[in-house]
């Protein structure tokens, strides 16, 4: 068990540009979740795919923000034309298709957008 | 809308005392309540949870407790050791036909001193 992998880190941008996440979740999970945090804040629910299929949006997701599972194994989150606010903690999570299974986190890519 | 609250940012505790930690929800659709700890530049990890269904669980030196009646869940630490000094979510879980989705509270910061 490698765990949920999330790549890069760290990554800091100017405002106005594309950034694109990686996330490669624990093998065997069909279910991904994409949690975004800010300081002092808890996680916060964004996005989530079974295998492909991306099945909730929170509308915290804007127009700006598009997530991928083309496979059903990695996924992606990408932001466009960032803005200082989406400046955060983008955590990824996975877990088995079952009820009551618990969520497993990455260690999160933090954005700085400047 | 606050669903899930922790009203205490902060507790500080001597080696070997009890952390009480406390929660507080909202939504009466959660069916299952986890308990998340998080230290600095890592991801949270899974500590301990509870099924709706019940009002207590056990496992090792962590205990929780849960009065559906008050919306309210606790998570005990005794003997506290200084290795659990960290954040602690509480994360409850809407699983029935829900996706598993955690609802994050703003966490508690604990600190044991030796």
């Amino acid at each position: 068990d490698t765990g949920v992998s999330q790549n890069p880190r760290h990554k800091i941008t100017k405002r106005g540009q594309n950034v694109t996440f990686r996330c490669d979740p624990i093998s065997e999970h069909n279910r991904l979740y994409w949690y975004r945090q800010t300081l002092g804040q808890g996680p916060e629910f964004l996005t989530y795919f079974q295998n492909e299929a991306q099945l909730e949006k929170s509308r915290l997701l804007s127009d700006r923000f598009s997530a991928e599972r083309p496979k059903g194994s990695f996924s992606t989150l990408e932001i466009q034309r960032t803005e200082q606010g989406d400046s955060a903690m983008y955590l990824c999570a996975s877990s088995v298709g079952q009820d009551n299974s618990p969520l497993h986190f990455g260690n999160g890519t933090r954005l700085t957008v400047t | 809308d606050q669903q899930v609250k922790q009203n205490s940012p902060s507790l500080s505790v001597q080696e070997g005392r009890i952390s009480i930690l406390n929660c507080d929800y909202t939504n009466s659709m959660f069916d299952y309540f986890l308990w998340y700890k998080k230290y600095p530049a890592e991801g949270p990890t899974f500590l301990i949870s509870i099924s709706s269904i019940k009002d207590k669980n056990e496992d090792g030196r962590f205990t929780v407790f849960l009065n559906k009646s008050a919306k309210h869940l606790s998570l005990h630490i005794v003997p506290s050791q200084p290795g659990d000094s960290a954040v602690y979510f509480c994360a409850p879980m809407r699983a029935l036909g829900a996706g598993n989705k955690l609802t994050f509270g703003g966490g508690t910061r604990v600190l044991v001193k030796p």
